[in-house]
This record gives structure tokens, sequence and C-alpha cells, in this order.
């Protein structure tokens, strides 16, 4: 069993729509999480971090559930340019990020 | 903004041929990562450096895979033979210490052909 697991997708959605994704994590020492994006043929680069009472950067919001490891990203509407692999991440102490798959993202005009 | 440089972008290498890609940190970051990430797939931990040594290596295969950091500084990761499965992007990483977050160098991505 994959330590993070996510829904590969894509997920094509309209403009202006809102998508949500979901993330599980088997190993419950984590104790730091975050949402990467990445760009077809580019590094991955850090979105947002992930907290328990949950976090907001403008349309995105995080949310994480220790009790379910379960963590989620929403996107409010949709651009163009958030077509990308949203990489699901999650750390235990000061060990090195554990990656998921990513879910892809296509907005669709 | 500081970056950390890869080289080079792309690799298009033979089955078992020797290969190298470069990493240089940011400057001063004591914590040097390689990641390989297979098409479709999250980026997998190969090496861990803390300073010239060696942290954790327990997913390189080392019966083809080698990586140094000789002077603490910037880091080459080798292939030698290359296979096909070894065909994916190489991502280089470096945080100030262990536990801080990464930046990541824009990755070599190798062909085995």
């Amino acid at each position: 069993r994959k330590e993070v697991e996510q829904d590969p997708g894509p997920f094509n959605v309209p403009e202006g729509a809102t998508v949500a994704f979901n993330c599980t994590y088997s190993n419950s020492a984590s104790q730091s999480f975050f949402w990467y994006r990445q760009d077809c043929r580019k590094e991955p680069k850090l979105l947002m971090s992930v907290y328990s009472s949950g976090n907001e950067d403008g349309r995105f919001t995080a949310q994480l559930n220790r009790a379910s490891q379960y963590i989620s990203l929403l996107i409010r509407d949709s651009k163009l340019s958030d077509s990308a692999t949203y990489l699901c991440v999650v750390r235990e102490g000061n060990t090195p990020l554990v990656f998921g798959k990513g879910t892809r993202l296509s907005v669709i005009a | 903004e500081a970056e950390v440089a890869q080289s080079p972008r792309y690799k298009i290498t033979e089955k078992s041929q020797a290969v190298a890609f470069w990493c240089d940190p940011i400057s001063g970051h004591a914590t040097l990562y390689w990641y390989r990430q297979i098409l479709g797939q999250g980026p997998e931990l190969l090496v861990q450096f803390q300073d010239e040594s060696v942290v954790d290596d327990s997913q390189l295969p080392k019966d083809r895979f080698s990586a140094e950091r000789l002077k603490g500084v910037d880091s080459t990761l080798k292939i030698q033979p290359a296979e096909l499965g070894d065909s994916a992007m190489y991502l280089c990483a470096s945080s100030p210490e262990t536990g801080f977050g990464y930046t990541f160098g824009s990755g070599t991505r190798l062909t085995v052909v």
C-alpha cells in the first residue's frame, strides 16, 4: 500500500467551476502536510501547507482530518492557469517529504 | 530568487551506458535530496545528504546507482549501467536543514533507449 494515495484523475472542469481533490495517508506519525503543484515537465512547487484547523489562500482551501488521515484541496472559481498536477505530500518529523502520485486537473474554456 | 541548478536538462543515453547528473543547491543549504519521478508517478526519494554525509539511501538501487556530495556543496548522481526502466525525471532539491521546506531544481529528464 502506497503511503499517500490520490485519485490520478484527470479532472476536466469548466472555467469557474469548483473542484475538490482528496488524499489519504497511511503513516499515522505524519506531522506535516502540503499540497504541491506541478506543471507539465516542470518541477514541483509548494502550493500551500495544510494545517489541522484548515487554511485558505485566495481561491484555494486545504483541510486536514488527522483521525481519518485524510487531506483535501478545494479550488474555487477555477482558472485555465490552474491546469496542472496537484501532489499531496506528507512528512514525519524531519524525514524527507513523501509524495502521492498526483491528481491531474484540466480547466477547460 | 536563489535557485537549485541541475544539469543537463535533458539526456538521452543507450542502455548499458553510464550517465551522470549534477546538482548545485542553494548556497548554504546543508540538506540535499535526489528524487526520481517516473511519468505519471509522484517523486520518490533516492538519497538524502546532510552536508557531505548520506543520511538515507535506503531506496537507492546501489547495484547501479551512486551518489556523492564530496565537499558538502554540489552533488553528482550516477547510473551505470543505465536500463530502460531508468527513464524518468531526476529531481534535486535542497533545504537549509532537515525538516525545512524544499526548493527543487528544474530536473534532468533521462531517456534510455
